[in-house]
């Protein structure tokens, strides 16, 4: 059964970093018809997709213009696993996090189909 | 970028009947290339992470019961729960991932039993 676990710290001060990491079971980081995404919920904006991550012969990453300059996704095969860093967070920030999976839309119908537990991220002093 | 637009915002309906969401897209998400409708729907439980139910506009998803469906093309969608059940009390959200890198999500709807 494929599994997405994550784990970080539910409490970050202000101007710091968000770091948060997304261990995979029962799939690979490496997927070629997969991308790996972190996605943020909170009350004043909703589910908001934040970046992701896919290997297609080399790694390749894509993010939301909203978060670009200060974002990075970043994957470990070796762990099979992969990772969020947001810097310089503010209150804005406060939200539930989620590591997502996303099918290859034209092969495998799309969607963001399996879920992280979600961790939820406090900016605050 | 497209936006995504649910209405209604909520719905009470008695358990049993009919409960019926809407989903309008700004921009078409129809791909000429293999006749796809790039938009997808999501149920949401207290205390959970999204569960998909419905991609490519009207494809349920492994599992998903047969009482939910998924019509519409091009820029209007409707999600339908054809006889509510208890467990089925969650908000449901439609995305379009017709525009990458990043979908879009519409504001979510609330349903509840009357």
């Amino acid at each position: 059964q494929v599994q997405l676990q994550q784990s970080g710290p539910g409490l970050v001060q202000p101007s710091q970093s968000l770091s948060l990491t997304c261990a995979i079971s029962g799939d690979s980081v490496s997927g070629d018809t997969i991308t790996w995404n972190w996605i943020r919920q909170s009350p004043s904006r909703g589910l908001e997709w934040l970046g992701k991550t896919f290997y297609r012969s080399k790694w390749n990453y894509d993010y939301a213009l909203s978060v670009k300059s200060r974002i990075n996704i970043k994957a470990d095969t070796s762990k099979n696993q992969f990772s969020l860093q947001l810097s310089s967070v503010t209150p804005e920030d406060t939200a539930v996090y989620y590591c997502v999976r996303d099918r290859h839309r034209e092969l495998q119908g799309g969607g963001f189909d399996l879920w992280g537990q979600g961790t939820m991220v406090t900016v605050s002093s | 970028d497209i936006v995504v637009t649910q209405s209604p915002d909520s719905l009470a309906v008695s358990l049993g009947e009919r409960a019926t969401i809407n989903c309008k897209s700004s921009q078409s998400v129809l791909s000429s290339s293999n006749n796809k409708n790039y938009l997808a729907w999501y149920q949401q439980k207290p205390g959970q992470p999204p569960k998909l139910l419905i991609y490519w506009a009207s494809a349920r998803d492994s599992g998903v019961p047969d009482r939910f469906s998924g019509s519409g093309s091009g820029t209007d969608f409707t999600l339908t729960i054809s006889s509510l059940q208890a467990e089925d009390v969650a908000v449901y959200y439609c995305q379009q991932y017709r525009s990458t890198p990043q979908g879009t999500f519409g504001q979510g709807t609330k349903v509840d039993i009357k």
